[in-house]
């Protein structure tokens, strides 16, 4: 079964510094997102990503991140100076586009720690 | 703007009873709902989704979902819980034909009693 694939699992960064999340999408599909959970709290939309550009983004994605999709296969999220409320679990996911493929499908996460 | 709200942040039922997690959204358009569970140390896995089509949704695990638009509710139930559905659930929504973004709601964690 395609699954998202999303490396490492878990990282530990000091403050300041660059980090970036790598995810692996399902192949056929379009529509690509970021989620973060910081811990305790809710899943938090960040960035949907479609056609090679950010199609929509919360207040969260401010100046310090950035995504990109640099070979087609790879879906990254660049956090540039990190700070330690970044501290979360990020949630990577993939969809096809149409109304009778709506799912999001969900990697297994990359727990961030800053320190 | 959508919005999801779930009632109860924590809910505990007994092993063999009836599991009822609460959702209700907010959408300007027709929405898509979700529901998704989350095991400890685990990502999302979709349990159910309506899109469009029989209001009465199942899902994988025994759970279903009832879409009601008079009362803009997608409740998730389970006849008869296990051991095995403690776990985090979530509600979500998406404006129907997009699927730029997903909002989530705050999340219930379900808890059995044994």
């Amino acid at each position: 079964e395609p699954e998202v694939t999303q490396t490492p699992s878990h990282q530990v960064t000091q403050m300041g510094q660059e980090v970036i999340l790598r995810c692996v999408p399902i192949s056929n599909h379009l529509y690509f997102y970021w989620y973060r959970q910081i811990l305790g709290q809710k899943v938090e939309f960040l960035v949907s990503f479609y056609n090679n550009e950010i199609s929509e983004k919360s207040e969260i994605f401010d100046d310090q991140f950035s995504v990109e999709r640099p070979d087609g296969s790879n879906f990254t999220l660049k956090i540039r100076s990190t700070k330690l409320e970044d501290s979360a679990m990020y949630f990577c996911a993939s969809s096809s586009p149409g109304p009778l493929n709506t799912e999001a499908f969900f990697g297994q996460g990359t727990r961030l720690t800053v320190v | 703007a959508q919005s999801v709200t779930q009632l109860g942040s924590h809910v505990s039922v007994s092993e063999g009873a009836l599991v009822l997690l609460r959702c209700n959204y907010s959408s300007s358009v027709p929405p898509y709902l979700f529901w998704y569970v989350q095991y400890p140390n685990q990502g999302l896995q979709l349990l159910l989704k309506y899109t469009t089509g029989a209001t009465l949704v199942k899902g994988i695990n025994g759970f279903e979902a009832e879409f009601k638009k008079s009362e803009t509710s997608f409740h998730l139930t389970k006849p008869s819980a296990h051991m095995s559905d403690a776990a985090e659930y979530f509600c979500a929504v998406s404006p129907m034909n997009r699927d730029d973004k997903i909002i989530f709601g705050k999340g219930t964690r379900l808890h059995i009693l044994p």
